[in-house]
């Protein structure tokens, strides 16, 4: 089975720090994506990479970046958390186009972060 | 640019019986698929079931079924005999920038938050 892990389940960090959320795939999939969950908004995309190096905004990337050196490694980063930040944070990942050809996105368990 | 509504925040059904969650949604293309996927307390997002928009038959997994009305833009999931573990958090999605790139990003409704009560 496609195992998509996320580093934390749960993170506490204060305002203006610098948070990484890590996010790891075990089957090679070219697609990465990081998304935020907030009731009554449900998943907004904050950036997807399709390749090492590549990557796209989504539809929130403000306040955000992400890195990704590796296929298997995905990385998120807060460059200073605020208090509006406070949130889940789920990583997925898929192989090339995969949801225009009806196959499924593989998601990690979410990382629920606040910051106070 | 495609948006996906779930107008229902939450809904609750008793064991065995049926309840459907609704899902309309907005684009431009001709041929795509829509999902339902689920999400358990445990956070785990689970791929409930997929439609392919040129197919006539509405898509069917178990006690899982799609009604779509594709000229409406609906895509509503059906749960039949309803059981406690349906319990979930319910995420109607849709393939974003459908036209003309291979990265098939997601675009998800705002979520329907299931109850089974015994």
């Amino acid at each position: 089975d496609v195992k998509v892990t996320q580093s934390s389940r749960y993170l506490v960090k204060r305002t203006g720090e610098k948070v990484f959320l890590e996010c790891v795939q075990d089957m090679d999939h070219e697609n990465m994506f990081w998304y935020r969950q907030d009731p009554g908004l449900g998943l907004r995309l904050i950036y997807f990479s399709y390749d090492v190096k590549m990557k796209e905004k989504g539809d929130i990337p403000e306040g955000y970046s992400v890195s990704r050196e590796k296929k298997e490694r995905f990385s998120l980063i807060l460059e200073s958390a605020s208090t509006n930040q406070t949130s889940m944070y789920l990583c997925a990942s898929s192989l090339e186009g995969a949801p225009l050809l009806g196959e499924k996105l593989f998601f990690g368990s979410g990382t629920q972060l606040s910051v106070l | 640019a495609q948006t996906v509504t779930q107008s229902q925040p939450e809904m609750s059904v008793q064991e065995a019986e049926t309840v459907t969650l609704s899902c309309t949604y907005d684009t431009s293309e001709n041929n795509y698929y829509l999902f339902w996927y689920k999400q358990p307390p445990s956070r785990q997002m689970i791929l409930v079931i997929r439609q392919e928009a040129y197919k006539q038959q509405n898509a069917t997994e178990n006690r899982f079924s799609v009604n779509f009305q594709k000229a409406a833009k609906s895509f509503s999931l059906k749960i039949s005999d309803s059981q406690l573990g349906d319990t979930a958090m319910y995420f109607c999605a849709f393939p974003g920038n459908a036209g003309g790139t291979s990265y098939g990003k997601l675009t998800f409704g705002q979520g329907t938050i299931l109850t089974v009560h015994p």
